[in-house]
């Protein structure tokens, strides 16, 4: 979808470097989520924000972890320091308001950690 | 912890053959929603039931929502090599919203 954009598509870090995802959604959103996948744990939600706001970040898995979002265009998602169990797909998705409240994910960021 | 259950987790099936997943929750359920990922593709939705014992169907896919509102199914009558994915569900328990996905059905279509 359209709708989300995010990057790098993939990343490739040695364990120790900083790693940051970005997510940049389309106007008229309501609620932006941050998900990873792996073939162990699945689709995991890790956090997310309702109108730029942080409701929910239960599911950030340390301190290592931390995510913003300074407006309603830019979503960031930072690893610091990253570590070879963190190597995953990690999603951006949106909700747009409406009935179904149906998530639009971008097409994700695979992250390798060496 | 899982919130739901979805089984099986994989599926291979002869091409023409059909195929369902289910998707099972110990707490009952708002709505529930389905989800396609196909193979290094992102998920997109499918459906959202809301109803006890909501039936939708598009084209080939039918969706079930239990009377109880506590599980779901998605059948696929004849399938393609177009339906290779994963398949998942993600129920909604009101406050907390569609956040929590099931692991999902990895189905494998041999033609």
């Amino acid at each position: 979808d359209a709708g989300v954009i995010q990057s790098p598509r993939h990343e490739v870090t040695e364990m120790g470097q900083e790693v940051t995802l970005r997510c940049k959604p389309i106007s008229g959103h309501n609620s932006l989520f941050w998900y990873r996948q792996t073939m162990m744990r699945g689709l995991e939600l890790l956090i997310y924000f309702n109108n730029n706001v942080p409701i929910d970040d239960s599911g950030m898995p340390e301190d290592r972890f931390s995510a913003k979002m300074p407006n309603a265009s830019f979503s960031t998602l930072k690893i610091q320091p990253s570590e070879p169990r963190d190597s995953a797909v990690y999603f951006c998705a949106i909700t747009l308001g409406g009935n179904t409240g149906e998530l639009f994910f971008g097409e994700g960021s695979r992250l390798t950690v060496l | 912890g899982q919130q739901v259950m979805q089984i099986p987790q994989y599926q291979h099936v002869q091409e023409g053959e059909d195929f369902t997943t289910y998707c099972n929750s110990s707490t009952t359920l708002s709505n529930i929603q389905w989800y396609k990922q196909r193979p290094g593709g992102h998920p997109v939705f499918l459906i959202q039931l809301v109803k006890s014992g909501e039936v939708k169907k598009q084209k080939r896919l039918t969706f079930q929502f239990g009377e109880a509102k506590k599980n779901s199914s998605l059948h696929i009558t004849a399938t393609q090599t177009t339906d290779v994915g994963t398949y998942f569900c993600a129920p909604n328990r009101g406050s907390q919203g569609n956040l929590i996905f099931g692991k999902g059905t990895k189905l494998s279509v041999k033609p």
